[in-house]
């Protein structure tokens, strides 16, 4: 049973344009987001969270917004560049230790 | 070591046969936890380390499934009697404390395919 979903597996942006990756919960005693990137060959690295208590947050040129009603949320890349091309996961927490990762999307930016 | 070291980088191994994963975490994080991601799926959480206290078991998905940590070092993921739905990259990562608030930092993972 998949918790956390990323519907979209693939997405193709333009460099300098806006991507914008998203994700669905079903917990909705989830409490903490973060996103992740990873390139082939190599681990996830975490990129930016969000507590469930705020409905976005901003880092550079990425944000993720959370919108509680819906369980959903989205990481904007603005501007985005060839080196975002990656795989994004999305991952949610309940009170507790364990994580829920969603299957990812694979995003890439084309020069 | 400055990051999260995973051994080896990949596994084949005939079906029904042990294989043993390990995991160096970054020196002083006391959290260490192993997921895998089977193809075209999420991560998967299977066992989480805080310590020195009892591991959280949950996401093991069969007794097959088995890992120890020595203290705040080095954790190996054993896998007996491998099948070859247990084929999967196999990621270990660590923090500094068991409430996460920057995230884990992960291994490179460990690519097993069991044949």
């Amino acid at each position: 049973d998949q918790q956390v979903k990323q519907n979209s597996p693939s997405l193709s942006v333009q460099e300098g344009r806006i991507s914008i990756l998203n994700c669905d919960y079903t917990n909705s005693m989830f409490d903490y987001f973060l996103w992740y990137k990873k390139y082939p060959a190599e681990g996830p690295t975490f990129l930016i969270s969000i507590s469930s208590i705020k409905d976005k947050n901003e880092d550079g040129r990425f944000t993720v917004f959370l919108n509680k009603s819906a369980k959903h949320l989205s990481l904007h890349i603005v501007p985005s560049q060839p080196g975002d091309s990656a795989v994004y996961f999305c991952a949610a927490r309940p009170t507790g230790n364990q994580f829920y990762f969603g299957t990812g999307t694979s995003l890439t930016v084309i020069p | 070591g400055a990051g999260v070291s995973q051994s080896p980088s990949n596994k084949v191994t005939e079906k029904g046969k042990d294989v043993e994963l390990r995991c160096d975490p970054i020196s002083g994080h006391t959290a260490l936890y192993w997921y895998r991601q089977r193809l075209g799926q999420g991560l998967e959480f299977l066992i989480y380390f805080q310590g020195n206290s009892a591991p959280d078991k949950s996401g093991l998905p069969s007794d097959r499934f088995s890992a120890e940590r020595t203290g705040e070092s080095v954790s190996t993921l054993t896998i007996q009697r491998t099948q070859q739905e247990d084929s999967a990259v196999y990621l270990c990562a660590s923090s500094l404390a068991p409430v996460i608030t920057y995230g884990y930092t992960f291994g490179s993972g460990t690519r097993l395919t069991v044949v």
